[in-house]
């Protein structure tokens, strides 16, 4: 059964750099089929695509966050991962890594539990 | 980049009603489009796809339609466990959109 881990601090100081790892398992991040996604939720408020990696390394990012995020993957730890640099408040939220089906249904349908992340001194 | 817009943005139904909510897009989409449930403090789960088409294990209560620039989710007779936040998504090329949400809470 496919499931997805994130992982990484809880809280992270104005200024530093959020990362955050998901670990995959049941399944290889090697598939053709799919991309590899985070997704993050600020308290009460709704979701916000971060961006999509596909394991030969090709990224896509959200225009908004596009200057500070990177997602990298790496394929012998079957893991990709999430940098946010330059973290304000705004950036604390519930940070989720999503598995999407790409060339065929075009929807995220395996999520990892979420990694709440705190922006604050 | 394509917006998307659901309403109502909250709205309150018996157990047993038939609920439905809509998703508009900014501009043609096809039928790429998903729905998610969100149950507080949980991960979204996908309830539909291709804006029809129920994913594996989802109840038949629910069921979506639609194409284009409207698109709708229903939910033919409430259950308790469905009272939950619902989004939809669409995929028609990066970048990838949600819909602002749709909180359903029991009367």
């Amino acid at each position: 059964q496919m499931q997805l881990q994130e992982s990484g601090p809880g809280l992270v100081k104005p200024s530093e750099t959020l990362s955050l790892t998901c670990t995959v398992s049941g399944g290889s991040i090697s598939s053709s089929s799919y991309h590899w996604g985070w997704i993050r939720q600020p308290p009460g408020k709704g979701l916000e695509w971060i961006g999509n990696i596909y394991y030969g390394g090709a990224t896509y990012y959200n225009p908004s966050l596009k200057s500070r995020v990177t997602i990298s993957v790496d394929i012998s730890k079957n893991q990709f991962a999430l940098k946010l640099s330059s973290v304000t408040a705004a950036d604390t939220a519930v940070y989720y890594c999503a598995r999407l089906w790409y060339n065929w249904n075009y929807a995220y349908d395996y999520w990892g539990r979420g990694n709440l992340v705190t922006v604050s001194s | 980049a394509i917006q998307l817009t659901q309403s109502p943005s909250s709205l309150s139904a018996f157990v047993g009603d038939r609920v439905t909510i809509t998703c508009r897009a900014s501009q043609g989409i096809g039928s790429v489009l998903a729905w998610y449930q969100q149950i507080p403090g949980k991960a979204p789960k996908l309830l539909i796809y291709d804006a029809s088409t129920l994913e594996s294990g989802v109840p038949s209560r629910f069921s979506g339609s639609g194409s284009g620039t409207d698109f709708t989710l229903t939910i033919s007779i409430l259950q308790p466990e469905d009272f939950a936040t619902y989004y939809c998504q669409h995929f028609n090329g990066y970048p990838v959109t949600f819909g602002q949400g749709t909180r359903l809470d029991m009367k």
